[in-house]
């Protein structure tokens, strides 16, 4: 089955500092999502990205956060200026259609340590 | 907002029990409803779904049914195996939306 590729698996940044975590979708896949996972906590949405445009976000994905399709492969997530809280592992998600009920294909994962 | 909550683990069973994860939600109108499992050193990868009430979702398994009037949407399996360890998320998802709204996960240990 195709898989959604993230890196890299494991990120330590110290605070204030600027990460970018990749991802490289489904070749034939249009809409692109991010989601984060801080530990013992609930998997959140952040973000939808389809056409080249946010399509759909949440309250976390605020003015720190951005996101991009810089090629025809790789989707990524900017966090301008790294808190503390921050830290957790961040999912790539990918789907043909974007439609409800549709398969989402998630990566393995990026852990983002903020120091 | 729509939510989901999920029963507390670690969950440890032995090989070939029976397997029962509570999952109930909150959501206005008709959700669908989701089981991810994750399982060590992977991504979330869908197991099964179920679009409107009394719909049984079922894979590898794996059944859960979509129970509008207790709102639960509860994962079974008869006979659990050890290659089920991994982590079980429930999940929903309004008509209207693209996102997906997760519970915290369970993590299932089958011991042999």
């Amino acid at each position: 089955e195709p898989e959604v590729t993230q890196t890299p698996s494991h990120q330590v940044t110290q605070m204030g500092q600027e990460v970018i975590l990749r991802c490289v979708p489904i070749s034939n896949h249009l809409y692109f999502y991010w989601y984060r996972q801080i530990l013992g906590q609930k998997v959140e949405f952040l973000v939808s990205f389809y056409n080249n445009e946010i399509s759909e976000k949440s309250e976390i994905f605020d003015d720190q956060f951005s996101v991009e399709r810089p090629d025809g492969s790789n989707f990524t997530l900017k966090i301008r200026s790294t808190k503390l809280e921050d830290s957790a592992m961040y999912f790539c998600a990918s789907n043909a259609w974007g439609a409800t009920n549709e398969k989402l294909f998630f990566g393995s994962g990026t852990q983002l340590s903020v120091l | 907002g729509d939510s989901v909550t999920q029963m507390e683990g670690p969950v440890t069973l032995s090989e070939e029990a029976f397997l029962t994860i509570n999952c109930t939600y909150t959501a206005t109108g008709y959700p669908s409803l989701f089981w991810y499992v994750q399982y060590p050193g992977e991504g979330l990868q869908l197991l099964l779904k179920a679009t409107k009430a009394d719909d049984k979702g079922s894979n590898k398994g794996f059944e859960a049914t979509y129970r509008k009037e207790t709102t639960s949407f509860h994962l079974e399996k008869g006979s659990v195996q050890v290659s089920d360890s991994a982590v079980y998320f429930c999940a929903l998802q309004a008509p209207t939306d693209q996102k997906v709204t997760f519970g915290t996960g369970t993590k299932l240990q089958v011991i042999p």
